[in-house]
Order: structure tokens, then C-alpha cells, then sequence
């Protein structure tokens, strides 16, 4: 069965330093990884993908994400963090072998980002 | 830039009352989705749409639930006799038809509050 795991409820990180929200998946067949944000009130916001080729995606805001077959993640980083990138962000997996092309979602992480 | 739209913003109902969420995909999408996410949850797929019919549905999506594409722009989620537990966020969401993993995109929501 497919699955996602976002192992941090909560990331809290000072503006200006690094990153890193992690994700780990399950699926049978190839997977199709992606990554979206959530504002309060608002709906999914998609920022990034990877289907093949690069491990390193670059992706909306200067969101950028690693793809590591061997141990199933996909983590997602920026260089610099900035207040305004706080929010509740999402992992999120399709199996290559499902035709319906349904995403299972991890449970999210919200980030903090403080001045 | 085009965006998936949805009505309403919010939707309160008496439980076993018929309620229709609507939902305007984006114009060139071919694959629709409703998503739904319970206060303090993960995201669950519910249903796939494609050519007119149910590609893909969840446990979730019982006899309750029905799909309609009732013209060329818009999708509805018909839940015909509401119970206290669907009160939710439900996310509609459109896709293009791509080889592998196109993304998503999804609307601003529906709150469904079932009283």
C-alpha cells in the first residue's frame, strides 16, 4: 500500500538559516513525489515535483527538494528561511503503477519561520 | 493564471440534509478530483474523475457520495444525506493528462460543517 510519512508535526527555524522538511514514502512501483503548502484558510498550493531524472528539484519560492531512492525521501529544503514561508506543507505520493493518478498525503508539518 | 474555483466558500446543514459542492476545474484538465481534510488531519482522496466517469474512488466515497460533470466546466460532489462525520474540508482538484506524474491543482476548499 502507499504511503507518506512526515515524522515532524512542527519545524521551527529562525529566519535567514536553513530548512529541511522531512518526507518519507512507500509505494510499489516508481514514485511520483510532490510537495504542496497550505496558508491558513486557504487551499494546496503545489511547489514542487519529481517524476525522473535530476534527484535535486527546484521548485516555486526557492523551494527546493532531494530525491534519495535508497532511502525512500523526499526532503524538502531552502537555503534561507523567511517569515513569510510559514505555513502547513505536505508531501505528498502517486505509485507509477496506479492509473487513477490519486495522491496519498503525509499528515503535514507546519513550519514556523520567527524573526 | 488559471485556477480551480469552488462554491461555496462554506456550506453549514442540518445532518440528512442533501448538500452539492460545486467546483469549475481548470478549462484544459481532463482528470478531476475531490479531496476532503478533516479538521486537524491528513488530505484523503475520495474520488477520480476521467471521461465521464469514476476512474478511482476510496472507502470513504460510499453510496452517500456521487460525481457529476453536469457541463463542460463545471464538477459537483453530491453527499445526499449528510452525517455529523463528513463535516470536513473538501478540495476539489484538476489535472492534465500527461505521461507520469502530472500535479494537481487544487481549489481554495469548501467547508462543510454538518450540525
Amino acid at each position: 500500500a502507499q504511503s507518506v510519512a512526515q515524522p515532524e508535526d512542527q519545524v521551527n527555524v529562525a529566519e535567514g538559516n536553513p530548512l529541511t522538511v522531512k518526507c518519507t514514502y512507500s509505494v510499489s512501483g516508481n514514485p511520483y513525489l510532490f510537495w504542496y503548502v497550505q496558508y491558513p484558510n486557504r487551499g494546496l498550493q503545489f511547489l514542487l515535483k519529481y517524476i525522473t531524472g535530476d534527484n535535486l528539484v527546484k521548485g516555486s519560492y526557492g523551494f527546493e527538494a532531494e530525491f534519495n531512492k535508497s532511502q525512500t525521501s523526499f526532503h524538502l529544503k531552502k537555503p534561507s528561511a523567511l517569515v513569510s514561508d510559514s505555513a502547513l506543507y505536505f508531501c505528498a505520493v502517486r505509485d507509477g503503477m496506479d492509473s487513477s493518478y490519486k495522491l496519498i498525503f503525509g499528515s503535514g508539518t507546519r513550519l514556523l519561520v520567527r524573526p | 493564471e488559471p485556477e480551480v474555483t469552488q462554491t461555496p466558500s462554506h456550506q453549514v446543514t442540518q445532518m440528512g440534509q442533501e448538500v452539492i459542492l460545486r467546483c469549475v476545474p481548470i478549462s484544459n484538465h481532463l482528470y478531476f478530483y475531490w479531496y476532503r481534510q478533516i479538521l486537524g488531519q491528513k488530505v484523503e482522496f475520495l474520488v477520480s474523475f476521467y471521461n465521464n466517469e469514476i476512474s478511482e474512488k476510496s472507502e470513504i466515497f460510499d453510496d452517500q457520495f456521487s460525481v457529476e460533470r453536469p457541463d463542460g466546466s463545471n464538477f459537483t460532489l453530491k453527499i445526499r444525506s449528510t452525517k455529523l462525520e463528513d463535516s470536513a474540508m473538501y478540495f476539489c482538484a484538476s489535472s492534465e493528462i500527461l505521461a507520469g506524474g502530472p500535479e494537481q491543482f487544487f481549489g481554495p476548499g469548501t467547508r462543510l460543517t454538518v450540525l
